[in-house]
Parts: C-alpha cells; structure tokens; sequence
C-alpha cells in the first residue's frame, strides 16, 4: 500500500514563530488532507488539497503532486496550535492513509 | 455548519462484551467510514461504506467487526467480542463524493 512518511515527528516552538510540516507520498494520489488532532483527540479539517496551495488565515498548504509531497505552513504560531498533525492521502475515494503525525508543541 | 455526531464520546466496557458505537453521518453525503488509533499511534482505516455496502475494508476489520445504516441516518459500528487490544479511539467519517472527508469527534472505547 502506499507509503506516508512525515517530518519532522516532534517540533517546539516559541509563540510567534514560523514552522514548515512536510509530509512525502510513495504514490500518484487522488486525495490529500491535512488535519490538527486537538488535545481531546479530535481531529480538525485544516486543508483538503490534492494539488496547488491554499491559505487559511495563518495557515497555508501546498501540494506537488508530481514531486509527491505536501507541505502546511503555520505563521506566528499559537499556544492553541499545538498538537498533532496528520497529513492522510487516498489514491481510490476508499480509504485514507495517515501519516505518523507531527507533535507541534508551541510554548508561551 | 453540519458536523458529523457520535456517540457516545466514552464506553468502557467488559472483555468479551459487545460494542456498539453510533454515528451521524453529515446528511447529504453517500460515503461512510470507519477508522480507529490507538493510543500514541496513527489513524488507521477500517472500513468504507456506499450504497448500503462495504466497498472496502482493511485486514483489522475482521468477522468480530460488523457495519450497519440501520435508516436514513445512522451508521453503526458492532464490536462482537471485545478484546483489551480493541481500545482504541473509534473515528466515523463522511463524504459526499469520496473525496474529502469529515471526521467525528471520536469515541473513545476502553475494553477492561
């Protein structure tokens, strides 16, 4: 099945910092989001994006699908940042396949 | 903004009890899915589910494991006999066209 592969796994950071998550796919993709699993394990919708960028606020993604990686930027983080993110790829509309995640930490 | 419902957020249940954890799909969307993690690992997918069948499913989902849209609304997922590895946090998710999905708030399903 196809490979997700994040980095890095563990970032901390001081507020108001600026940090680049990637996330590298072993195979072409159909799919592609980016998620924040929050505290109480939720996991929040951050960016659907198979291809392009996209911003959100202080958030922003980009995907090269051709190169087979994505990358979510977050500027001036935030204490409420922090937490997990996943990046999952689907190749059929059938499943998603999760990266190992990256454990951002912002300190105050 | 509509928002995929389950319930309940805890159970705590015997060894060898069965589960039934419940989700509302968001109402206007045809695929449904199951995922569970395990405490400290990843998302890892279960089961998807169209047109009132499974169109795919992983090698965890095996015969302990069972889905159901028992109306227009629900979609369910049984744990037969439940075993200390199945804790885990139990996601449901939605799509109204196989492409991006909306994930539950999670149940959180411990096996004692």
């Amino acid at each position: 099945g196809i490979q997700v592969e994040q980095s890095p796994p563990d970032l901390i950071l001081q507020e108001g910092a600026n940090s680049t998550l990637r996330c590298n796919f072993s195979d072409s993709v159909n799919n592609l989001q980016w998620f924040h699993q929050n505290p109480w394990g939720q996991l929040i919708n951050l960016f659907y994006i198979p291809s392009g960028t996209k911003q959100n606020g202080r958030l922003s993604a980009t995907t090269v699908a051709t190169e087979r990686y994505s990358l979510l930027y977050i500027s001036s983080s935030q204490t409420t940042d922090s937490g997990v993110y996943f990046c999952a790829v689907d190749r059929s509309g059938s499943r998603l396949t999760f990266g190992e995640g990256t454990q951002l930490t912002v300190n105050p | 903004e509509p928002e995929v419902t389950q319930t309940p957020s805890h159970q705590v249940t015997q060894m060898g009890q069965e589960v039934i954890l419940r989700c509302v799909p968001i109402s206007n969307h045809l695929y449904f899915y199951w995922y569970r993690q395990i405490l400290g690992q990843k998302v890892e997918f279960l089961v998807s589910f169209y047109n009132n069948e499974i169109s795919e499913k992983s090698e965890i989902f095996d015969d302990q494991f069972s889905v159901e849209r028992p109306d227009g609304s629900n979609f369910t997922l049984k744990i037969r006999s439940t075993k200390l590895e199945d804790s885990a946090m139990y996601f449901c998710a939605s799509s109204v066209n196989a492409a991006e999905a909306f994930f539950g708030q999670g149940t959180r399903l411990t096996v004692v």
